[in-house]
Formats: C-alpha cells, sequence, structure tokens
C-alpha cells in the first residue's frame, strides 16, 4: 500500500516569497491533516480537512497560511509571504474516516523548510 | 486538554529491553493513551494505544497503571533502529476528534 506522499521535499527560500506544498494521502483516507514541526519540537497541527471541507484551522496563521483540498484528494498548503519564522519541517497526514476510536494517523516523509 | 510528562531522553543498549515512562495525572476516563515515534528524517508512526488493559502488538508493549496516571511503553530488546522521539499523547475520541496534540517526547538513543 502507497503511503502519504508529500513534494518537495526540501525548499529554500527567501523571506517574502511564496511556497507551496503538496500532499497525496493514502487512497480512500478522508481526512487529512497539515503540521508544522519547529527543530526540537513535536509537531504542530495546522489544518484538518474531512474530504474537502475544513475541521479545523484554528493553529493555521491565516494572514499568510492558506491551505485548500480540492476534490477531497490532494492537497496543497501556501505560504505567503514566508517570514523567518516559518522554516521547520511541514507534515502532511491521512486517516481512515471511521477509525474511531484509534483513529491511526499516517504520516508522509514532510517537506523542509528554510527561509532565508 | 490533558498533558503528558516524558523524559527529554533516554538511552539504552542494544538487545536490552527499554522502558518509556509518561505521567498523565489528568486523564479522564475518556481518553486513550497512544505511543508514536518519529525516526530521524521521518514523519511520525503509530506504535500502539490502550485504554485501561495493557495491549502488546509486534512492536511494542504498552502497561497502563491502574490508577491510569502514568504508562509505560516497553520495546523488549531494542534495536539500532528503534532509536527516535516517543511520544506518548492522550486522545478523548468523543471530544477532540481525531486530533493529535504532540508534546516534545522522549529522544531514545540506542547504543551498540
Amino acid at each position: 500500500e502507497a503511503g502519504v506522499a508529500q513534494s518537495p521535499r526540501y525548499k529554500i527560500i527567501e523571506k517574502r516569497q511564496s511556497v507551496a506544498f503538496w500532499c497525496n494521502p493514502i487512497s480512500g483516507h478522508a481526512t487529512l491533516y497539515w503540521y508544522q514541526q519547529i527543530l526540537g519540537q513535536g509537531p504542530k497541527l495546522l489544518i484538518q480537512f474531512q474530504n474537502n471541507g475544513v475541521v479545523d484551522d484554528s493553529q493555521l496563521p491565516k494572514d499568510r497560511f492558506s491551505a485548500e483540498r480540492l476534490k477531497g484528494v490532494d492537497s496543497t498548503l501556501k505560504i505567503q509571504p514566508a517570514k523567518l519564522e516559518d522554516s521547520a519541517v511541514y507534515l502532511c497526514a491521512s486517516s481512515l474516516e471511521g477509525s474511531f476510536p484509534i483513529g491511526e494517523q499516517f504520516f508522509g516523509p514532510g517537506t523542509r523548510l528554510t527561509v532565508l | 486538554d490533558a498533558k503528558t510528562t516524558q523524559p527529554n531522553s533516554m538511552e539504552s543498549n542494544e538487545e536490552e529491553p527499554v522502558h518509556l515512562p509518561c505521567n498523565h495525572s489528568t486523564i479522564s476516563g475518556t481518553d486513550y493513551i497512544h505511543w508514536y515515534r518519529q525516526l530521524p528524517s521521518q514523519g511520525p508512526e503509530y506504535v500502539i494505544h490502550g485504554l485501561t488493559s495493557n495491549v502488546n502488538n509486534r512492536m511494542a508493549s504498552l502497561a497502563i497503571a491502574e490508577d491510569r496516571k502514568s504508562s509505560t511503553l516497553i520495546l523488549h530488546r531494542a534495536t539500532l533502529r528503534d532509536a527516535a522521539v516517543y511520544y506518548c499523547i492522550l486522545r478523548d475520541p468523543y471530544n477532540a476528534g481525531n486530533m493529535l496534540t504532540f508534546g516534545g517526547g522522549t529522544r531514545l538513543m540506542v547504543k551498540p
């Protein structure tokens, strides 16, 4: 079974530039998550989708971050404009709808963003 | 959200058992205890979960205290590949949905 795919794996940009990350979840997984992981910390949830609707985006900095999940499959996360503090690994995860109460999440390898 | 407390780091020798502790004194009756681990340069992966009873699977065992205020993840024979950050997470599927709130975790170092 193919896992969660993310691209690119690495990205280096200068501050105030824009960047976009792509995620393809495991086939059939209705729920998709984006996490931000700053070096030395645990992942922090940015946004959760159920199919193509947003379930939780309370920790997404909406002045510069946006995310969409068209057709309930692939998703993109965009940062515009980037700041130095956005340097982090951006992780995408997915889970099966109806996997209550376990709700095991499957993570991709992440995209490491460096903002100079 | 109920919080967990884990040691920042632990060391183990290869092929010896490892006991990774987690304190969760404010756990609620509907909180499940989940463990994930994150190998270097990878995303986290699910290890095990439990509610009240001890649990075993192919990766590890989970021992839950009778009062549920603490739990221990047990790796029966550590290998170099088990070197990772281990996260103990409480999740209430009835209130928090599928949300996972990660703390700092325990960095496990395995010596050959």
